[in-house]
Order: C-alpha cells, then structure tokens, then sequence
C-alpha cells in the first residue's frame, strides 16, 4: 500500500499570504489528522477529521482552517500567515476514531514564512 | 484534558547498553498510549501501543514499554541499544472512550554513541 502523501513537501510564503496544504491518506483509512511541528512545542494538534467531519480541533487561531473530502482526502489552509507559521506540517491517517488505531504519518510539509 | 510528559529533552546511552526513555500520562478514565519514533526530516512512524491488558508490550526493531497505571506512566525500553536507533522519541495518549484527539508530550531525543 503507498503510504500518506503530502504536497507541497517545502513551501515559502510572505507574510499576510494564504497557503493551502494536501494530504492523500492511505487507502482505505477514513481519519486524518494534522499537527503543527516547531522545534520549540513540539507536535500540537490541529485537527481531525472523519468522513468529511470535523471532530476534533486544536487550540489554534480561526486562520487555520482544514476539511476533508468524500475520498478522504484532505487539505488545510491558514490565511493571513505570520512568521510564527513557520513549521512542519503533518498529516496522519488512521482506520478511524475513538478506537486505538495507530496513525500513519506522512513525510510533512515545511513551511517557511518570511 | 489528557496530556503527556516527557520529562527529558535528551537520553544519552552507549551503544549495547539498555536505554529507557521515560513518559507519563494524564487522562481521565483510561488510556490507549503510544510511543512513534522520528528519524531526520522524515514523518513519525508507530513503535508501539498499549491498549489493554498485558502491562508490558512489545513492538517495532526491539523496543518495549512497561504500562504502570498506578505511576500512570508509559516507558520506553530496550535491552542493547544501537547507533541506529538515534531519533526523536514520542509518546502519545488518547482516552478509551468518547471522540478525543491523540495527544503528544514534547519529544525526548535519544543519542546512542558507539
């Protein structure tokens, strides 16, 4: 089976600029989740989504949006970009919720905001 | 709100020795806990998993954690370490029940010297 996709893997954007970011999970898993890497916090959690619903959101700012597709496929989107953007952008993918699936981590976007 | 730590920034082992890297967990009810690893530039990939049962579970290149639920912690371990093994160490914690996000601590990078 091919693993998660990401792309675009490196983005630079100027701030106040938008960026979109998509995540292909892997065939057959219905959850994705995204996650938000900086060398300083960690891995923080964005959202998760399943079968096209939002059920989980992290405690970021409305500019970070995300949803997800009838395929599974999903993308995340965050307006008005600041510096403070700058990171590795994960997405995971999973059978499902609320169940222990382990989740599937794609190779990330890294984003730079200059 | 469930929640991780891992309280050391960095474990540094000779190579052919044990290795522990330590975590503990908050969660309300039981937990499902999970332990990824994280090469360089490259996403995370699943190690291993505690769900029920068993307190000691074993997982991916030889490394097991110990579940201690009065100590409510998750510890990583394994007999001989290798070169091979530095990266990036995560655990995660998720509640058995209702629809809860997958909740990680901060990382603990793991250094194994020949």
């Amino acid at each position: 089976k091919a693993g998660v996709t990401q792309t675009p893997r490196y983005l630079i954007k100027t701030r106040g600029q938008q960026v979109t970011l998509s995540c292909s999970p892997i065939s057959g898993h219905r959850s994705v989740s995204w996650y938000q890497q900086t060398p300083g916090q960690g891995l923080q959690f964005l959202f998760e989504y399943f079968s096209e619903t939002q059920r989980n959101k992290g405690n970021f700012p409305g500019r970070f949006s995300g949803r997800q597709f009838s395929n599974s496929r999903s993308e995340m989107n965050v307006s008005t970009l600041e510096l403070g953007d700058s990171a590795l952008y994960l997405c995971a993918s999973s059978q499902g919720v609320a169940q222990p699936y382990e989740q599937y981590f794609g190779p990330g976007t890294r984003l730079t905001v200059t | 709100a469930q929640s991780v730590a891992q309280p050391e920034d960095q474990v540094n082992v000779a190579e052919g020795n044990p290795l522990t890297v330590k975590c503990t967990y908050s969660v309300s009810g039981n937990p499902y806990l999970f332990w990824y690893v994280q090469y360089p530039n490259r996403g995370l990939q699943f190690l291993l998993k505690y769900i029920t049962g068993d307190n000691l579970v074993k997982g991916s290149y030889g490394f097991e954690a110990e579940f201690n639920k009065s100590q409510t912690s998750f510890h990583l371990k394994k007999p001989s370490a290798l070169v091979s093994d530095s990266a990036l160490y995560f655990c995660a914690v998720r509640p058995t029940t209702g629809f809860q996000k997958l909740v990680f601590g901060t990382g603990t990078r793991l250094l194994v010297s020949p």
